[in-house]
């Protein structure tokens, strides 16, 4: 089945730098890439999603980008700011059933 | 517009005692159902899914199981809880279908003393 792999575990970053979080997956067949914000608390939200037909996608700050023949993709935040501190999860979905599998999170600390 | 509900929100439970956490979805309908449990600092460990009435799918093998009486409602219990089992749960649903996004609910921590 599919392994999604998220390095790191922990970032910290200061106010106004960029950060970047990746994920590798092991099932060729996987062709949706979505990635997940979780404050503390509550339950995880979509902040962006890729599928295996585009390299890159961007929505404002945030930017996905994916490299199918490494079974590589990244989320990139730019200009970062208090708010954007949570934990991301990456994950990935194959065609082959309606089950998404996560990576083990990361924890981004945005540094005043 | 769809809303995920899940109840309660937090439980305190002895070992040994049963468990029931009820998920329920509004304004769509035949979605597929997820449970999830998060441990403490790790990442979202998939329990159980559904892609309908009575058929349930079991990720991991434990002491928790899953039940889907209704098209919109799952329910995760357990006859005996174990220490282990404390964590926080999530239920969540999706269109029917791959490729498509899925909507998490607020979570229950329960914690297993």
């Amino acid at each position: 089945g599919e392994n999604v792999e998220q390095h790191p575990s922990t970032l910290s970053v200061q106010e106004g730098d960029s950060a970047v979080i990746k994920c590798t997956y092991s099932d060729s067949a996987s062709n949706y890439f979505p990635w997940y914000k979780q404050e503390l608390g509550k339950g995880p939200q979509l902040i962006i999603d890729i599928r295996s037909n585009v390299g890159e996608k961007k929505d404002q700050r945030i930017a996905v980008t994916l490299n199918k023949t490494a079974k590589h993709f990244s989320l990139h935040i730019t200009e970062t700011q208090p708010e954007d501190s949570a934990v991301y999860f990456c994950a990935a979905q194959s065609l082959r059933d309606d089950k998404i599998i996560f990576g083990k999170g990361t924890r981004l600390h945005i540094l005043p | 517009s769809q809303t995920i509900h899940q109840w309660p929100a937090t439980l305190v439970q002895p070992v040994g005692s049963p468990l029931s956490l009820e998920c329920t979805v509004e304004g769509t309908s035949n979605p597929n159902l997820y449970w999830y449990r998060q441990a403490a600092g790790r990442g979202l460990q998939l329990l159980f899914y559904s892609v309908g009435i009575g058929q349930i799918s079991s990720e991991v093998p434990q002491n928790l199981s899953a039940s889907r009486p209704q098209d919109r409602q799952f329910i995760l219990s357990s006859k005996k809880l174990l220490l282990s089992d404390s964590g926080f749960y999530l239920c969540a649903w999706s269109q029917a279908g791959a490729d498509n996004e899925q909507f998490f609910g607020p979570g229950t921590r329960l914690t297993v003393l």
